[in-house]
């Protein structure tokens, strides 16, 4: 059974250019939930997503970030204009059910703004 | 707000030792978790305790809760270099809301 999957696991982008981060959940799961993470940090929730539906993005900047989770394919985060503090390491996970349940965690993909 | 945070932030021991780290939450929970994070790799989920257990063991690992205290432990015992890792306990913020993370205890296990 393979696990999350996330790609591209490095990303360089200059300022002022587009990052999309994919994600694909492990096979069975229908909930997705991204974490950014800086260095020495801990994990900071974003977003968490159904198929086709944003359930929470509480912890979304309001700007230049989305998400989306179509009924086919992987989930993407997309970053718009990137800055410099939008350096880090983005986690996807998944889980089978509630948020609440144990949450199964991709390798990260990190992100370097130039 | 931060609902976990370990303490301590960072732990060093020699191997065979035992490792207790700690983690104290605000509200009140269902569950709470332990993940273990290698450098430059994802999370890795330990182990799960519900608010109606006290203790639970998996292998190597023990984890306590006290409600009442609103707090955990993890304690890793006979530690090995492979335990060398960044520990994170994570509870749900309120009732079946996404997990919210600590900002993890940094633990070296030296041979």
């Amino acid at each position: 059974n393979a696990g999350v999957m996330q790609n591209p696991r490095h990303l360089v982008r200059r300022r002022g250019q587009e990052a999309r981060l994919r994600c694909s959940p492990m096979k069975g799961h229908s909930h997705v939930y991204w974490y950014r993470q800086l260095p020495e940090e801990g994990l900071k929730f974003m977003v968490y997503l159904q198929k086709e539906n944003i359930i929470d993005e509480s912890g979304m900047p309001k700007e230049r970030f989305s998400a989306e989770f179509p009924k086919e394919g992987p989930s993407i985060l997309r970053i718009q204009q990137v800055v410099r503090g939008d350096s880090a390491a983005y986690f996807c996970a998944s889980s089978g059910g509630l948020p609440a349940d144990t949450q199964y965690f991709g390798p990260g993909t990190r992100l370097t703004v130039l | 707000s931060q609902q976990g945070e370990e303490d301590p932030q960072a732990l060093s021991i020699q191997e065979g030792e035992n490792a207790t780290m700690n983690c104290s939450y605000k509200t009140s929970i269902n569950n709470l978790q332990w993940y273990r994070q290698n450098s430059g790799r994802g999370l890795v989920h330990l182990i799960l305790i519900r608010s109606n257990e006290r203790e639970k063991h998996s292998g190597r690992l023990r984890v306590t809760l006290d409600t009442s205290k609103k707090s955990s432990s993890l304690l890793i015992t006979a530690s090995r270099a492979a335990d060398t890792a960044s520990y994170f306990c994570a509870t749900p913020n309120s009732g079946n809301t996404p997990l919210v993370f600590g900002k993890g205890t940094r633990l070296s296990v030296i041979a």
